[in-house]
């Protein structure tokens, strides 16, 4: 079974702090998300990852970056956070881009900004 | 640009009752249409997943349904029991670029 692991369920931060969620896949998956989830909108992709060193904008990057130094590894950086950035933020893997295949989400970091 | 909708937004049926629930998506040009389920809190687990050569599948009671021409899914769940409770979400993957475009989700309650 594919697991995808996050490294906090719960975060509470202050504003101007900088936030790291980080998130771990087991399954050699090339392809790694991020996505944020608020109430009413569904999931919105932050961004995205086909390979190691690799990062590609999504929909909404403003406030955020990435880093993939690792294939199995890939982190969110709030660089200041701010109280709008209190959300679900759920990482995801898929094997490679175009296969047949779902993406395997993790439990989700529900993060706080005071 | 690619658009999702699911209607309603929420929904109440007693235990036992066959449903459906309902994604339209605005744009035919799709890779496949995907089906999830969200628990209060908890990450999204995949349910059923269309690619778009095919019409339907099928899980257990849970049968999806794809219409690209009409740019609509339906998801069927049979006998619903209190263990369906949950948000359902839709996603399409976009042809161009393989990425995930979301509905807002339907959340279910079964009532015992």
């Amino acid at each position: 079974d594919v697991k995808v692991t996050q490294s906090s369920r719960y975060l509470v931060k202050r504003t101007g702090e900088k936030v790291f969620l980080e998130c771990v896949q087991d399954m050699d998956h090339e392809n790694m998300f991020w996505y944020r989830q608020d109430p009413g909108l569904g999931l919105r992709l932050i961004y995205f990852s086909y390979d190691v060193k690799m990062k590609e904008k999504g929909d909404i990057p403003e406030g955020y970056s990435v880093s993939r130094e690792k294939k199995e590894r890939f982190s969110l950086i709030l660089e200041s956070a701010s109280t709008n950035q209190t959300s679900m933020y759920l990482c995801a893997s898929r094997y490679y881009r175009g296969s047949a295949d779902t993406q395997y989400f993790g439990p989700g970091t529900r993060l706080t900004v005071l | 640009k690619q658009e999702v909708t699911q209607i309603p937004a929420a929904l109440s049926v007693p235990e036992g009752e066959n449903l459906v629930l309902n994604c339209s998506f605005t744009d035919s040009a799709i890779y496949n249409l995907q089906w999830f389920r969200q628990d209060p809190g908890k990450g999204l687990t995949s349910l059923l997943l269309i690619q778009s050569s095919q019409r339907e599948q099928t899980s257990g009671r849970l049968n999806a349904s794809l219409d690209k021409s009409s740019g609509r899914s339906t998801l069927y769940i049979a006998a619903s029991q209190p263990g369906d409770s949950a948000t359902y979400l839709c996603a399409v993957e976009v042809d161009s670029n393989y990425q995930l475009i979301w509905g807002a989700g339907t959340k279910l309650i079964i009532k015992p």
